[in-house]
């Protein structure tokens, strides 16, 4: 499995823009990032996911570099409820299986 | 629509007994997964279902095992239970190739 590293904890304060990066530069052309979140006592909750291009929802947007080997996500207007465990995870095309390293803790500031 | 139900939340065993843990995926939703969440491993693969058939298997012992059913409903069995196995268990479904959508775990305590 396609192995992601994060930084284990990021703080910033409410109402300012988050920048969470993602290394994975043994990446294949197959796999999909994707980023998923857990709130304290929740499971896990699909953020946003992409390919090659830079990707935005309502929750977040997906900045990918153009060799695939990193990406970024990116939370344009932090608010308390997006303290979570961000996890980024590499998952092949057509696959289900989601491998979570130990994510990025967000604390977010008031 | 209702999301991914598990249940029991909560559970306490003791070390050498079985245990089930029921998990219905959101209407329409033919794969069903699941993960053990520990504070030393974080979160690991156990299983996937799709139509039935179990698709991809995680690493762990055969004591794990689990069966979904003709309506996509899941279940996993763990037997002869050790202390080591008191973790999160969470199910996630999903479409063909979609997001995965989970429920909020059942926690399983091994005394």
């Amino acid at each position: 499995d396609a192995k992601t590293t994060q930084p284990n904890s990021m703080e910033s304060n409410e109402e300012e823009p988050v920048h969470l990066p993602c290394n994975h530069s043994t990446i294949s052309g197959t796999d999909y990032i994707h980023w998923y979140r857990q709130l304290p006592s929740q499971g896990p909750e699909y953020v946003i996911h992409g390919l090659t291009s830079n990707v935005n929802n309502r929750m977040a947007s997906l900045a990918i570099a153009e060799d695939r080997k990193s990406s970024t996500l990116i939370l344009h207007r932090a608010t308390l409820r997006d303290a979570a465990v961000y996890y980024c995870i590499l998952r092949d095309r057509g696959a289900q299986k989601l491998v979570f390293g130990q994510g990025t803790r967000l604390t977010i500031n008031p | 629509k209702a999301g991914v139900t598990q249940t029991p939340r909560y559970l306490i065993k003791t070390r050498g007994q079985q245990v089930t843990l029921s998990c219905s995926p959101i209407s329409g939703h033919r794969s069903v997964s699941w993960y053990q969440q520990t504070p030393g491993q974080g979160l690991q693969f156990l299983f996937e279902y799709f139509s039935e058939t179990q698709r991809n298997k995680g690493n762990f012992p055969g004591r794990f095992s689990g069966r979904q059913f003709s309506n996509s409903r899941s279940e996993m069995n763990v037997s002869t239970l050790e202390l080591g196995d008191s973790a999160l268990y969470l199910c996630a479904s999903s479409l063909a190739q979609g997001e995965a959508f989970f429920g909020q775990g059942t926690r399983l305590t091994v005394v």
